[in-house]
Protein backbone atom coordinates (compact mmCIF):
# COMPACT_ATOMS: atom_id res chain seq x y z
CA UNK A 1 0.00 0.00 0.00
CA UNK A 2 1.49 3.12 -0.96
CA UNK A 3 2.08 5.75 1.95
CA UNK A 4 1.55 9.45 1.90
CA UNK A 5 3.25 11.22 -1.10
CA UNK A 6 4.42 14.63 -1.39
CA UNK A 7 5.27 16.72 -4.87
CA UNK A 8 7.82 18.09 -5.43
CA UNK A 9 10.66 16.93 -2.72
CA UNK A 10 12.30 20.14 -2.71
CA UNK A 11 11.42 23.79 -4.54
CA UNK A 12 13.56 26.84 -4.60
CA UNK A 13 11.51 29.57 -5.80
CA UNK A 14 12.51 34.00 -5.70
CA UNK A 15 10.64 36.00 -3.68
CA UNK A 16 7.38 37.32 -4.57
CA UNK A 17 6.49 34.11 -6.56
CA UNK A 18 3.92 31.33 -6.44
CA UNK A 19 4.28 27.77 -5.40
CA UNK A 20 1.89 24.88 -5.04
CA UNK A 21 2.70 21.77 -3.11
CA UNK A 22 0.54 18.81 -3.19
CA UNK A 23 -0.09 16.22 -1.24
CA UNK A 24 -1.30 12.25 -2.41
CA UNK A 25 -3.21 10.86 1.24
CA UNK A 26 -3.43 7.43 1.94
CA UNK A 27 -6.18 5.96 -0.33
CA UNK A 28 -9.11 5.89 1.74
CA UNK A 29 -7.82 8.14 4.82
CA UNK A 30 -10.66 10.81 5.12
CA UNK A 31 -8.44 13.08 7.44
CA UNK A 32 -5.57 15.17 5.94
CA UNK A 33 -3.40 17.64 7.42
CA UNK A 34 -0.73 20.35 6.81
CA UNK A 35 2.09 21.02 9.05
CA UNK A 36 5.26 22.91 8.60
CA UNK A 37 8.85 23.17 10.23
CA UNK A 38 10.53 26.52 10.02
CA UNK A 39 14.40 25.81 10.21
CA UNK A 40 15.06 25.49 14.14
CA UNK A 41 11.47 25.56 15.25
CA UNK A 42 8.96 23.12 15.99
CA UNK A 43 6.71 21.54 13.61
CA UNK A 44 3.35 23.98 13.39
CA UNK A 45 -0.15 22.22 12.61
CA UNK A 46 -1.68 24.53 9.66
CA UNK A 47 -4.20 23.03 9.12
CA UNK A 48 -6.76 19.77 8.73
CA UNK A 49 -9.22 18.85 6.13
CA UNK A 50 -12.20 16.18 6.58
CA UNK A 51 -12.87 14.79 3.25
CA UNK A 52 -12.80 18.04 1.44
CA UNK A 53 -14.08 20.57 4.07
CA UNK A 54 -11.72 22.12 6.29
CA UNK A 55 -12.35 21.25 9.76
CA UNK A 56 -10.07 23.62 11.34
CA UNK A 57 -7.46 26.12 9.48
CA UNK A 58 -6.33 27.58 12.47
CA UNK A 59 -2.12 26.86 12.29
CA UNK A 60 -2.31 29.23 8.52
CA UNK A 61 0.02 32.33 9.22
CA UNK A 62 -1.71 33.95 6.71
CA UNK A 63 -3.99 34.79 3.57
CA UNK A 64 -1.32 34.22 1.75
CA UNK A 65 -1.82 30.42 1.61
CA UNK A 66 -4.41 28.37 0.37
CA UNK A 67 -4.91 25.12 0.51
CA UNK A 68 -7.72 22.84 -1.15
CA UNK A 69 -8.72 19.32 -1.30
CA UNK A 70 -11.51 19.01 -4.54
CA UNK A 71 -13.08 15.71 -4.44
CA UNK A 72 -11.58 14.51 -0.97
CA UNK A 73 -8.43 13.07 -2.49
CA UNK A 74 -5.37 15.06 -2.99
CA UNK A 75 -4.80 18.29 -1.72
CA UNK A 76 -2.72 21.25 -2.78
CA UNK A 77 -0.87 24.07 -0.63
CA UNK A 78 -0.63 27.19 -2.63
CA UNK A 79 1.52 30.32 -1.40
CA UNK A 80 0.98 33.25 -3.43
CA UNK A 81 3.20 35.65 -3.16
CA UNK A 82 6.36 33.44 -1.45
CA UNK A 83 8.23 35.82 1.43
CA UNK A 84 11.54 34.56 2.72
CA UNK A 85 10.06 33.77 5.57
CA UNK A 86 7.69 30.42 3.98
CA UNK A 87 10.85 28.40 3.92
CA UNK A 88 11.12 25.72 5.54
CA UNK A 89 9.91 21.91 5.08
CA UNK A 90 6.07 21.24 4.79
CA UNK A 91 4.60 17.99 6.06
CA UNK A 92 1.31 16.48 4.99
CA UNK A 93 -0.43 13.66 7.15
CA UNK A 94 -3.35 11.81 7.02
CA UNK A 95 -5.30 8.98 9.18
CA UNK A 96 -8.61 7.18 8.78
CA UNK A 97 -10.44 8.40 11.18
CA UNK A 98 -10.64 11.14 13.54
CA UNK A 99 -9.59 10.97 17.49
CA UNK A 100 -6.99 12.93 19.35
CA UNK A 101 -5.99 8.59 19.99
CA UNK A 102 -5.52 8.48 16.01
CA UNK A 103 -2.10 7.66 14.49
CA UNK A 104 -1.08 9.92 11.51
CA UNK A 105 0.90 9.05 8.66
CA UNK A 106 3.13 11.57 7.41
CA UNK A 107 4.97 12.16 4.06
CA UNK A 108 8.40 12.63 3.32
CA UNK A 109 7.71 16.74 2.88
CA UNK A 110 8.01 19.54 0.89
CA UNK A 111 11.05 21.77 1.59
CA UNK A 112 10.89 24.87 0.40
CA UNK A 113 13.41 27.49 -0.15
CA UNK A 114 12.35 30.99 -0.67
CA UNK A 115 15.64 33.20 -2.17
CA UNK B 1 -2.19 26.78 24.63
CA UNK B 2 -0.58 23.66 24.33
CA UNK B 3 3.42 23.03 24.05
CA UNK B 4 6.05 20.11 24.12
CA UNK B 5 9.80 20.86 25.72
CA UNK B 6 11.98 18.59 24.75
CA UNK B 7 16.23 18.51 24.57
CA UNK B 8 17.23 19.37 21.27
CA UNK B 9 20.85 17.82 20.82
CA UNK B 10 22.45 16.97 18.87
CA UNK B 11 22.89 14.28 21.31
CA UNK B 12 25.72 11.70 20.66
CA UNK B 13 26.12 8.06 21.82
CA UNK B 14 28.23 5.72 21.44
CA UNK B 15 26.23 1.77 20.30
CA UNK B 16 24.37 -0.26 23.30
CA UNK B 17 25.31 3.05 25.09
CA UNK B 18 21.30 3.81 27.11
CA UNK B 19 19.34 6.60 25.78
CA UNK B 20 17.49 8.90 27.37
CA UNK B 21 15.42 11.88 25.77
CA UNK B 22 13.51 14.13 27.84
CA UNK B 23 10.03 15.44 27.50
CA UNK B 24 7.61 17.33 29.32
CA UNK B 25 4.02 18.47 28.27
CA UNK B 26 1.74 21.07 28.95
CA UNK B 27 -1.89 20.26 27.69
CA UNK B 28 -5.47 22.20 28.34
CA UNK B 29 -6.93 19.08 28.11
CA UNK B 30 -6.27 15.01 28.92
CA UNK B 31 -3.78 14.36 25.99
CA UNK B 32 -2.32 11.51 24.05
CA UNK B 33 1.16 11.77 23.89
CA UNK B 34 3.12 10.34 21.15
CA UNK B 35 7.02 9.65 19.95
CA UNK B 36 7.91 10.40 16.08
CA UNK B 37 11.06 9.65 14.10
CA UNK B 38 11.92 10.88 11.41
CA UNK B 39 15.06 9.02 9.76
CA UNK B 40 17.37 10.57 7.02
CA UNK B 41 15.63 11.14 4.10
CA UNK B 42 11.92 9.78 5.34
CA UNK B 43 9.20 11.39 6.27
CA UNK B 44 7.70 11.14 10.34
CA UNK B 45 6.98 7.73 11.59
CA UNK B 46 4.94 7.04 14.61
CA UNK B 47 7.05 5.35 17.12
CA UNK B 48 4.68 4.50 20.07
CA UNK B 49 2.04 5.97 21.82
CA UNK B 50 0.05 6.31 25.10
CA UNK B 51 -3.04 7.29 25.49
CA UNK B 52 -3.43 7.48 29.36
CA UNK B 53 -1.77 8.39 32.29
CA UNK B 54 0.56 5.52 33.41
CA UNK B 55 0.28 3.80 29.40
CA UNK B 56 3.95 2.42 28.37
CA UNK B 57 4.41 2.88 24.91
CA UNK B 58 6.93 0.69 23.68
CA UNK B 59 8.47 -0.47 19.81
CA UNK B 60 11.54 -1.07 18.53
CA UNK B 61 13.11 -1.73 22.07
CA UNK B 62 12.45 2.36 23.33
CA UNK B 63 9.95 2.79 25.55
CA UNK B 64 8.01 5.59 27.23
CA UNK B 65 5.84 5.88 30.12
CA UNK B 66 2.62 8.72 30.02
CA UNK B 67 3.40 10.66 33.32
CA UNK B 68 0.89 12.85 34.39
CA UNK B 69 1.80 13.85 37.91
CA UNK B 70 5.38 14.87 36.29
CA UNK B 71 3.64 15.56 32.87
CA UNK B 72 6.65 13.37 31.14
CA UNK B 73 7.06 11.17 28.25
CA UNK B 74 10.57 10.68 28.41
CA UNK B 75 11.74 7.99 25.41
CA UNK B 76 14.23 5.16 26.56
CA UNK B 77 15.98 2.25 25.19
CA UNK B 78 18.66 0.29 26.72
CA UNK B 79 20.52 -0.46 24.03
CA UNK B 80 21.18 1.86 20.80
CA UNK B 81 22.23 0.88 17.46
CA UNK B 82 23.65 2.72 14.72
CA UNK B 83 20.59 2.16 13.12
CA UNK B 84 18.74 4.45 15.27
CA UNK B 85 20.42 7.74 14.37
CA UNK B 86 17.58 10.14 13.45
CA UNK B 87 15.48 12.98 14.80
CA UNK B 88 12.79 12.31 17.33
CA UNK B 89 9.61 14.56 18.05
CA UNK B 90 7.95 14.31 20.76
CA UNK B 91 4.15 15.24 20.35
CA UNK B 92 0.51 15.31 21.99
CA UNK B 93 -2.59 15.36 20.87
CA UNK B 94 -5.35 17.04 23.34
CA UNK B 95 -8.36 15.63 23.65
CA UNK B 96 -10.64 18.46 24.16
CA UNK B 97 -9.45 19.70 20.74
CA UNK B 98 -11.16 16.71 19.00
CA UNK B 99 -11.17 15.96 15.24
CA UNK B 100 -8.49 13.67 14.80
CA UNK B 101 -4.58 14.50 14.59
CA UNK B 102 -5.37 18.57 14.25
CA UNK B 103 -3.63 20.07 16.30
CA UNK B 104 -0.90 17.45 17.09
CA UNK B 105 1.84 19.53 19.18
CA UNK B 106 5.03 18.61 18.45
CA UNK B 107 8.23 19.52 20.17
CA UNK B 108 11.32 20.90 18.10
CA UNK B 109 12.93 17.50 17.54
CA UNK B 110 16.15 15.83 18.89
CA UNK B 111 18.71 14.79 16.80
CA UNK B 112 20.34 11.60 17.94
CA UNK B 113 23.66 10.31 16.61
CA UNK B 114 24.76 6.67 16.97
CA UNK B 115 28.82 6.26 17.06
CA UNK B 116 29.75 2.95 15.94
Amino acid sequence: EAGVTQFPSHSVIEKGQTVTLRCDPISGHDNLYWYRRVMGKEIKFLLHFVKESKQDESGMPNNRFLAERTGGTYSTLKVQPAELEDSGVYFCASSPHGGARTEAFFGQGTRLTVV
Amino acid sequence: GDSVTQMEGPVTLSEEAFLTINCTYTATGYPSLFWYVQYPGEGLQLLLKATKADDKGSNKGFEATYRKETTSFHLEKGSVQVSDSAVYFCALSDYLSGGGADGLTFGKGTHLIIQP
